[in-house]
């Protein structure tokens, strides 16, 4: 079964210091992997995500992630917070089986406090 | 990006009613739609996954007669909490998925709060 860890149930930084929201996975076949944000009381906003290719993913309001196939990783970064960024962060694995079923299995979040 | 919608996204029931809350894609065909529900500072938990015209496919531990789940149209989805307790407030977050285009993402709603008095 396809598994995501996100081992920090919070992360603090300060405003304009670099970010890291880590994130590990446990898939048996290719992963398909996703970031999503939520901010309070509200659904999912999707910010990236790595299917094939290049291991450097680039997404929304300027974040990106690198897959890391050797460490299992897909760790969220940013090279310079805001405290916009403030919010709740969920990694995601998508595994999609026969007939096109798919689910989509998330880590515990973690929750990032942009200090100004 | 594709856009899906929910409705209502606050609602507040007394125990024992039921509550319908409905679950639009808004400019694709969603073949598939999927309900999770979300408890505070926890993670999103997949309660069931519907195709349109059949029915529901639902995860361990959650009750379909609870938990209704119809999805008639390649545009709508709908949940129904039957007979509403406490026990079920919770933050409701669909999302859909359409065969077509890039490998089956999912699109989120923007959820619904439930609050069972």
């Amino acid at each position: 079964a396809q598994s995501v860890a996100q081992p920090e149930d919070q992360v603090n930084v300060a405003e304009g210091n670099p970010l890291t929201v880590k994130c590990t996975y446990s898939v048996s076949g290719n992963p398909y992997l996703f970031w999503y944000v939520q901010y309070p009381n509200r659904g999912l906003q999707f910010l990236l995500k790595y299917i094939t290719g290049d291991n450097l993913v680039k997404g929304s309001y300027g974040f990106e992630a690198e897959f890391n196939k050797s460490q299992t990783s897909f760790h969220l970064k940013k090279p310079s917070a805001l405290v916009s960024d403030s919010a709740l962060y969920f990694c995601a694995v998508r595994d999609i089986y026969s007939g096109g079923y798919q689910k989509v299995t998330f880590g515990t979040g973690t929750k990032l406090q942009v200090i100004p | 990006g594709a856009v899906v919608s929910q409705h209502p996204s606050r609602v507040i029931c007394k125990s024992g009613t039921s509550v319908k809350i409905e679950c639009r894609s808004l400019d694709f065909q969603a073949t598939t739609m999927f309900w999770y529900r979300q408890f505070p500072k926890k993670s999103l938990m997949l309660m069931a996954t519907s195709n349109e015209g059949s029915k529901a496919t639902y995860e361990q531990g959650v009750e379909k007669d609870k938990f209704l789940i119809n999805h008639a149209s390649l545009t709508l989805s709908t949940l129904t909490v039957t007979s509403a307790h406490p026990e079920d407030s919770s933050f409701y977050i669909c999302s859909a998925s359409s065969l077509a285009g890039d490998n089956n993402e999912q699109f989120f709603g923007p959820g619904t709060r439930l609050t069972v008095l």
